[in-house]
């Protein structure tokens, strides 16, 4: 499986755009590239996936290039709930489904 | 719709004792369960997956092991737990929706080994 490669924090304040970008140079070609958000003591929470170009939905976009060895996550007009840890990770479709490995994640710091 | 539980929340045990930590699943049928384990500030590791009943995959060897009895009923144990499993374990279920695999987290069991 793909290993990825993400800042370990990043700082923001209220209102801001966000990108966190992720490396993953390994990408096969049944990968797709997942971003889920966690909080602490709580499971992570599915935000965005996407396979190539780009994708949008109520909560954020996701830029990918056309090799695919990265990927942008941009969230719009940060709050202070949105601090967490954003983990980038690429998932095998695997015959008998679906697994995915989890990185160290960038923990967002959103700021009055 | 679906939910998955976790049980117990919180556990406290003693090294060299015995573990059990059970998960299920709501309202989807054959899914894919994992389990994964986050130690203190650090990210998830996956340590098993599971595609059907008695159908289990181990990622990373230790002393932990996975069954799954029912179709929608996750198991974890450990015969002696080490200082080292302490951690926040989390069960998943993955599925394929709107066109994008996603896996759905329990709210984990926080596993402290004294």
């Amino acid at each position: 499986l793909a290993k990825t490669t993400q800042p370990i924090s990043m700082d923001s304040y209220e209102g801001q755009e966000v990108n966190i970008t992720c490396s993953h140079n390994n990408i096969a070609t049944n990968d797709y590239i997942t971003w889920y958000q966690q909080f602490p003591s709580q499971g992570p929470r599915f935000i965005i996936q996407g396979y190539k170009t780009k994708v949008t939905n109520e909560v954020a976009s996701l830029f990918i290039p056309a090799d695919r060895k990265s990927s942008t996550l941009s969230l719009p007009r940060v709050s202070l709930s949105d601090t967490a840890v954003y983990y980038c990770l690429v998932g095998d479709i695997w015959p008998g489904g679906f697994k995915t490995i989890f990185g160290a994640g960038t923990r967002l710091f959103v700021k009055a | 719709s679906q939910t998955i539980h976790q049980w117990p929340a919180t556990l406290v045990q003693p090294v060299g004792s015995p573990l059990s930590l059970e998960c299920t699943v709501e309202g989807t049928s054959n899914p894919n369960l994992y389990w994964y384990r986050q130690a203190a500030g650090r990210g998830l590791q996956l340590l098993f997956y599971s595609v059907g009943i008695g159908q289990i995959s181990s990622e990373v060897p230790q002393n932990l092991s996975a069954s799954r009895p029912q179709d929608r009923q996750f198991i974890l144990s450990s015969k002696k737990l080490l200082l080292s499993d302490s951690g926040f374990y989390l069960c998943a279920w993955s599925t394929y929706k709107k066109g994008s695999y996603e896996q759905y987290f329990g709210p984990g069991t926080r596993l402290t080994v004294t």
